[in-house]
């Protein structure tokens, strides 16, 4: 499995601030997932970063509110842009590890808790 | 449109019983599905899954029970152990979506001493 590190780990946040989370992994990986859980529902999909190429972005999310920087194949940044209260959540950083056992298996940052205020 | 249900959102069992955790799904191409299990101020990690060519795959003490027909799958936990107490989330993907998974809502699993 892969080991994921997220920085940081939570933050509070005024409205109309950005803030930017980093996820770093300790092996080169294809695939990089950001996700989000917002209180009391199930995680959901932001966007897909694959390095050298534009996020592709899920339904009802947009590169404006959230950008995403892919540089290489261990890192990658998630950009929670003009923040409202609304933004308040869990956000995920996510791999498919290279070696996993199913393909879509995937692995998991321990995510970072933002609250906007 | 909620692809993929856990309509129960928690579930309190007796330390040695059995845990029965379900989920329901909606879109007929999904052909994996997993299980993860999470700690509050940790991220999911892995527990399970099962290919749709399968109807049954175990490991340990989990096991995850698939009827297609159904759309269902379920995740019993035998025996049921303390540490055990956490989320569980269902998720369901395809082969060719890559590492994109759905979730369900997740249910809070208390095992009792």
């Amino acid at each position: 499995s892969a080991v994921i590190s997220q920085k940081p780990s939570r933050d509070i946040c005024q409205r109309g601030t950005s803030l930017t989370i980093q996820c770093q992994v300790d092996s080169q990986v294809t695939m990089m997932f950001w996700y989000r859980q917002q209180p009391g529902q199930s995680l959901t999909l932001i966007a897909t970063a694959n390095q050298g190429s534009e996020a592709t972005y899920e339904s009802g999310f947009v590169i404006d509110k959230f950008p995403i920087s892919r540089p290489n194949l261990t890192f990658s940044t998630l950009t929670v842009s003009n923040m409202s209260p609304e933004d308040s959540s869990i956000y995920l950083c996510s791999v498919r590890g290279d070696r996993a056992i199913m393909n879509t298996e995937a692995f998991f940052g321990q995510g970072t808790r933002l609250t906007v205020v | 449109d909620q692809q993929v249900k856990q309509n129960s959102p928690s579930l309190s069992v007796q330390e040695g019983r059995i845990s029965i955790l379900n989920c329901d799904y909606t879109n007929s191409m999904f052909d994996y599905f997993l299980w993860y299990k999470k700690y509050p101020a940790e991220g999911p990690t892995f527990l399970i899954s099962i290919s749709s060519i399968k109807d049954k795959n175990e490991d340990g003490r989990f096991t995850v029970f698939l009827n297609k027909s159904a759309k269902h799958l379920s995740l019993h936990i035998v025996p049921s152990q303390p540490g055990d107490s956490a989320v569980y989330f269902c998720a369901a993907g395809r082969e060719t979506s890559g590492s994109r998974l759905t979730f369900g809502e997740g249910t809070q699993l208390t095992v009792n001493p």
